[in-house]
């Protein structure tokens, strides 16, 4: 069985630019979660959908920030534009029971 | 508002010893409480949960939790520790009202010497 599929797994890139990160969840999960990941706040969610429903978005940090899931199989996080505190690792998340969480292998992102 | 607050940041063990995370929590309602693991560069694994069953929990890699209500903790132990168990530790809570967030608690790193 395939696990959380995330892509890239490291990305680099200066301040301004747009950076989008990639995830397929677990075949047939309905629930989808991303996760930033930082030294000095921890793990924090950024946003949850159900269903391809985004349900809270209320950790998303600013308007720079952006998901979508467009169909049941691919999720995407959009940071336009990126600024050096975007830097962190940002994890995908699915679940099919509400209760078990299955972590995708993150995303470093640095942001120069 | 649920929340759960990990006892120490960083923990450190020999070899062979037992090893004890503290867990305490903060919920108005019966709580769903897990542990994940996170080894390095990797992303968290449920280790094991509580979903107001048995009080004992029993998880994958030797890893037992219990849930005392009495307490409001749900601290994490395995009898022998083994130089593979070490990782960081994440204690959470699930967020009620058909929400299906989980509240994070800060980690423990844990350590363990030859």
């Amino acid at each position: 069985d395939a696990g959380v599929i995330q892509s890239p797994r490291h990305e680099v890139t200066e301040m301004g630019q747009e950076v989008t990160l990639r995830c397929k969840p677990i075949s047939g999960h309905n629930s989808l979660f991303w996760y930033r990941q930082t030294m000095m706040r921890g793990l924090e969610l950024l946003i949850y959908f159900n269903n391809n429903v985004p349900i809270d978005d209320s950790g998303m940090p600013e308007d720079r920030f952006s998901a979508k899931m467009p169909n049941a199989s691919f999720s995407t996080l959009k940071i336009q534009p990126s600024e050096p505190r975007d830097s962190a690792v940002y994890f995908c998340a699915s679940s099919s029971s509400g209760l078990d969480q299955f972590f995708g292998p993150g995303t470093r992102l640095t942001v120069l | 508002a649920q929340s759960v607050t990990q006892l120490g940041s960083h923990v450190s063990v020999s070899e062979g010893a037992l090893v004890l995370l503290r867990c305490n929590y903060s919920s108005s309602v019966p709580p769903y409480l897990f542990w994940y693991v996170q080894y390095p560069n990797q992303g968290l694994q449920l280790l094991l949960k509580y979903t107001s069953a048995a009080t004992l929990v029993k998880g994958i890699n030797g890893f037992e939790a219990e849930f005392k209500k009495s307490e409001t903790s749900f601290h994490l132990t395995k009898p022998s520790a083994h130089m593979s168990d070490a990782a960081e530790y994440f204690c959470a809570v699930l967020l009620g009202g058909g929400y299906n967030k989980l509240i994070f608690g800060a980690g423990t790193r844990l350590a363990v010497h030859p």
